[in-house]
């Protein structure tokens, strides 16, 4: 009964790859986002979904890029991976309609590591 | 604009000392305010919050009241255990619900 979920929990890769992280939320909420963190634990704002619809896309390599089926799935796609990418990446969800009292839901992290 | 400003640490008290954790904002409308705690390892989990002026959020021992007057959302908690050790997160929520702002984070070590 996880309410988001993200997989993997970790991820290992190559400079140049191609990876995907997953993120799928049963909460019912409309909107999800992406947030990257650095080692220093300082939280990013990378995109945001509101029922399938891109609202937030911030200064992001355009290596990035989401992809959301339906408003209960956000993946994350990384092209041609370089070391600067190695980050922990959270997936997080909310209910737009109840702004701005609704809090983010966060998944428990993919850390990406980029050798 | 908005942002969230909290004070660095880390910070490191002996189990059952009082905790005071300095968190101000700046802010256009009327946002909602909150506090994350992140264990080792773990995404994010919501703390507390309070949504209007005056409102104090509480759980698990801590709390932490809206002040707009001083634009301030300071978290307390008056004996700390070595299980409180994490990073803790203000954040605020706009009007417009599609943007969240967090502070830096502090990361707080209980010892024994």
């Amino acid at each position: 009964d996880t309410a988001v979920s993200q997989t993997p929990k970790y991820l290992v890769t190559q400079m140049g790859n191609d990876k995907s992280i997953k993120c799928e939320q049963n909460l019912g909420h409309d909107t999800m986002y992406w947030y990257k963190q650095d080692s220093k634990k300082f939280l990013k704002i990378m995109f945001s979904y509101n029922n399938k619809e891109l609202i937030i896309n911030e200064t992001v390599p355009n290596r990035f890029s989401p992809k959301s089926p339906d408003k209960a799935h956000l993946n994350l796609h990384i092209n041609s991976l370089e070391l600067g990418d190695s980050a922990v990446y959270f997936c997080a969800s909310s209910l737009l309609s109840q702004a701005p009292y609704s809090p983010l839901h966060f998944g428990n992290g993919t850390r990406l590591t980029v050798t | 604009g908005n942002s969230v400003t909290q004070m660095e640490g880390p910070v490191t008290l002996s189990e059952e000392a009082f905790l005071t954790i300095n968190c101000t904002y700046t802010a256009t409308g009327y946002p909602s305010l909150f506090w994350y705690v992140q264990y080792p390892g773990e995404g994010l989990q919501l703390l507390l919050k309070a949504t209007k002026a005056d409102d104090k959020g509480s759980n698990k021992g801590f709390e932490a009241t809206y002040r707009k007057e001083t634009t301030s959302f300071h978290l307390e908690k008056g004996s700390v255990q070595v299980s409180d050790s994490a990073v803790y997160f203000c954040a605020l929520s706009d009007g417009t619900g599609n943007q969240f702002y967090f502070g830096t984070g502090t990361s707080l070590t209980v010892i024994p």
